[in-house]
Order: C-alpha cells, then structure tokens, then sequence
C-alpha cells in the first residue's frame, strides 16, 4: 500500500541548530517527493520537491532535502533553524499522472531560543 | 505568477445545512482535486476530476459529497447535509499535466455548528 511515516511527530530544536526531519515512503514506483510547511490555520506552502536528477535538491527557506532510493527516504534538513520556521512539516509523495497526494502524518517543529 | 484560489475562506454552517465550496484552478491545468484536513491530523484525499468526470475518490467521499466543474473555470465541491465531522480545511488543488506539480489552493475552513 502507498504510504508516507514521518516517526516524529514533534522535534524540538533550539535556534542556530540543525534540523533533520525525517520522511520514509512505500510506493510502488518512484514518486514525485515534496515537503511542505503549515501554520496554524493556514494552507500549505510547498518547501521543495523531487521530481528526478540529482538526489539533493535545494528549497526555499534554506531548505533542502536528500532522495535516498535503497532507503525510501526522503529527509528535509536545514543547517541552521530560525525562530520562524516553528511549524507542522508534512512529507508527501505522488505518483505519476493525475494521481494523488499522499500526505504523512506531519512533524511538528518548536524552537527555542 | 498563477495560482489556485478559493472561496470562501471561512463557511460556518448549521448541521444537516448544504455547503458549496469553490475553487478556481490554474487556467490551463487538465487534474483537480480536493482534501480535507481535520484540526490537527494529516491531509487527506477527497478526490480527483479529470476529463469531466471523477477519477478516483476516497473512502471519506460517499454520497454526501459531489463535485462538479460547471463553467470551465469553476471547480465545486457540495456536501448535501452536513455532519459535524465535517468540520475542516478543505483544500483544492490542480495540476497542468501527467508530470506537474500539484498546487494547492489557500483552502476553506469549514464550520459546523
């Protein structure tokens, strides 16, 4: 079955620190990989996404992330949090055509100072 | 630079009440699709419409809902009688073609008293 774990469901990490969130998928193909960040109470802002290429791909935000195929993995880092980015990270991946998103569970970031 | 929007932002309604929420999707994109996320939990497919008609729909999608693009710019989504399990953001989301990234509209936040 396609599915997406994000195993925590909520980081803490203090300002000036690195940041790895964690993301695993099962899907039947390689999929299209995104990351994307929420507010409380508002819509999703897309961070990055795979597509194919190069396995490091470069985000907004200082964001980036690592596709690793023997790993189904797909994991956000960021070298160095801002008091700004304290929000819910989901992992999502899609197939290819018109198929649909599938969302993980999300990790919630706090920051503190 | 093009993007989904939606309306409204916030439709609080009365249970057993039907609610249309709306989306127009990027002019020339061909997928369109809906989610919902409850308060706090992961987003959730709804369904997706392609070619005037419904391509794949989810568990959550029953008899209550429906979805309809009647003027070629307009994307709709109905909820016949509303249940306060209802009560979520809804997403709208559309996609130019079979490769493309999926982009998500603001979202509703839908109230059910």
């Amino acid at each position: 079955a396609q599915s997406v774990t994000q195993p925590d469901i909520h980081i803490t990490v203090s300002e000036g620190a690195s940041l790895e969130l964690r993301c695993n998928y099962s899907y039947g193909a390689t999929p299209y990989l995104f990351w994307y960040v929420q507010s409380p109470g508002q819509g999703l802002q897309l961070l990055l996404k795979y597509f194919s290429g190069d396995t490091l791909v470069q985000g907004i935000k200082g964001f980036e992330a690592e596709f690793k195929r023997s790993q189904s993995s797909f994991n956000l880092r960021k070298p160095s949090v801002h008091w700004s980015d304290a929000a819910e990270y989901f992992c999502a991946v899609r197939g290819t055509g018109g198929f649909k998103t599938i969302f993980g569970a999300g990790t919630r970031l706090f920051v503190k100072a | 630079e093009p993007e989904v929007t939606q309306t409204p932002s916030h439709q609080v309604t009365q249970m057993g009440q039907e609610v249309i929420l709306r989306c127009v999707p990027i002019s020339n994109h061909l997928y369109f699709y809906w989610y919902r996320q409850i308060l706090g939990q992961k987003v959730e497919f709804l369904v997706s419409f392609y070619n005037n008609e419904i391509s794949e729909k989810s568990e959550i999608f029953d008899d209550q809902f429906s979805v309809e693009r009647p003027d070629g710019s307009n994307f709709t989504l109905k909820i016949r009688s509303t249940k306060l399990e209802d009560s979520a953001m809804y997403f709208c989301a559309s996609v130019a073609w079979d490769f493309g990234e999926q982009f998500f509209g603001p979202g509703t936040r839908l109230t059910v008293l």
